[in-house]
């Protein structure tokens, strides 16, 4: 089996900072994403990428860059946090089997803003 | 529009009693999967099913991929069960669409 970490676990940071994410996943996925979870809205994605130095937009990229120098990892960052991005961020991978494409998630990382 | 909807929005059983949630989603996808959450929890992936019925452990789940509908059968259900149950679908490009959940409580 592999695992996804994300780092930090919390990220507190004030109004119109700049903050990164870092996800690290050991399965060889090549696809991974970041989406966003608000309470009552369900999971977004923000970004994906199907491969080193690939970079898809998802629907709520606005705001966001993001980073994939390896195939192991990818970053996101928040390019001037504000207080209603308080959310947690999921790092995810995929892999394409004969199946379908199956998802698996890190942690999670909580974004504070003061 | 909102690709996936899930139903009920919330659920509440006495234990042991059977749990029946359902996914409608509003295009064609090449994966569905069901997702379970605790409170503060991450997303644990329970089952993927495309198309047909599959069964582990206590969970069933039966897709109609023509008539994009998914349901997830947990019988027997248990305290442990409680949490929030996410279905999720790719449309075939690698970016998966998610469903708001179902909150599921499970009371002893």
């Amino acid at each position: 089996g592999g695992i996804i970490t994300q780092t930090p676990k919390f990220l507190i940071g004030q109004e119109g900072q700049k903050l990164t994410l870092k996800c690290q996943q050991n399965f060889n996925h090549d696809t991974m994403y970041w989406y966003r979870q608000d309470s009552g809205k369900g999971l977004r994605l923000i970004y994906y990428s199907i491969t080193e130095n690939d970079l898809q937009k998802g629907d709520l990229s606005e705001g966001y860059d993001a980073s994939r120098e390896k195939k192991s990892s990818f970053s996101l960052t928040v390019t001037s946090a504000q207080k209603n991005e308080m959310a947690v961020f999921l790092c995810a991978s995929s892999i394409d089997r004969n199946s379908g494409n199956t998802l698996y998630f890190g942690e999670g990382s909580r974004l504070i803003v003061v | 529009g909102q690709q996936v909807q899930q139903s009920p929005s919330s659920l509440v059983l006495q234990e042991g009693e059977n749990a029946e949630l359902q996914c409608n989603f509003s295009s064609t996808a090449t994966q569905l999967q069901w997702f379970y959450q605790s409170p503060g929890g991450s997303l644990v992936s329970l089952l993927s099913n495309p198309s047909g019925t599959k069964h582990t452990g206590r969970l069933t789940s039966t897709t109609v991929t023509k008539e994009r509908r998914s349901s997830l059968h947990i019988s027997s259900s248990q305290t442990t069960d409680s949490g929030t149950y996410l279905c999720a679908i790719d449309t075939g490009y690698q970016n998966f669409y998610f469903g708001k959940g179902t909150s599921l409580t499970v009371i002893p």
